[in-house]
């Protein structure tokens, strides 16, 4: 089985730039997919792959990867980007999906 | 635009079955580009996978559930469904559906939920 381990909050003051993390071993072979979920909502699908952005998605939204570690980068954060995000890969020994535990973004 | 919604009983009674059904618009079901999938979000928790389905049927659980799970698809309505039986108070949760895409591409194999639904929350309680 795999885990994908995310820092439960991180804060960011409003117009900075801020990182959020996913660490699991499937990372070394699957790219990460992040979504974004706000009070009450279904979670938003807002980078997929190396780093692609579903249509809607503002491009201060960026992905990257290394080794074991995904990073969903948000440049010049909003006050409407305060949610929760997910990471999200597949399992590296099977067709299995997972889910980080999630980082609640704070944005000051 | 492609829509996802949930509907089944927001009340289970402990040791009952668990039955949700995801109704697929605004696209085909049987497309052989993607696969079928709940998710759960217990209250004030994060995601958890259920499973997937394929059009043709083929079927992918979370081992933690797979023994109560049973995950099904019916192409002519454009429906997949959930049964989650034997369920207990820690299977309350909000379920959604979403449509799961996986790409394979040089060296790489990329995946993603998108869209999902709106989600419905199910409380097991007597």
């Amino acid at each position: 089985s795999s885990e994908l381990t995310q820092d439960p909050a991180v804060s960011v003051a409003l117009g900075q730039t801020v990182r959020i993390t996913c660490q699991g071993d499937s990372l070394r072979s699957y790219y990460a997919s992040w979504y974004q979920q706000k009070p009450g909502q279904a979670p938003v699908l807002v980078i997929y792959g190396k780093n692609n952005r579903p249509s809607g998605i503002p491009d201060r939204f960026s992905g990257s990867s290394s080794g074991n570690t995904a990073s969903l980068t948000i440049t010049g954060a909003q006050a409407e980007d305060e949610a929760d995000y997910y990471c999200n890969s597949r399992d590296s020994s099977s067709n299995h999906v997972v889910f980080g535990g999630g980082t609640k973004l704070t944005v000051l | 635009q492609l829509q996802l919604q949930e509907s089944g009983p927001g009340l289970v009674k402990p040791s009952e079955t668990l039955s949700l059904t995801c109704t697929v618009s605004g696209g085909s079901i049987s497309s052989s580009s993607y696969y079928w999938g709940w998710i759960r979000q217990p209250p004030g928790k994060g995601l958890e996978w259920i499973g997937s389905i394929y059009y043709s049927g083929s079927t992918y659980y979370n081992p933690s559930l797979k023994s109560r799970v049973t995950i099904s698809v019916d192409t002519s309505k454009n429906q997949f469904s959930l049964k989650l039986s034997s369920v207990t108070a820690a299977d309350t949760a909000v379920y959604y559906c979403a449509r799961r895409r996986i790409v394979v591409v040089p060296a790489a194999m990329i995946e993603w939920f998108d869209p999902w639904g709106q989600g419905t929350l199910v409380t097991v309680s007597s």
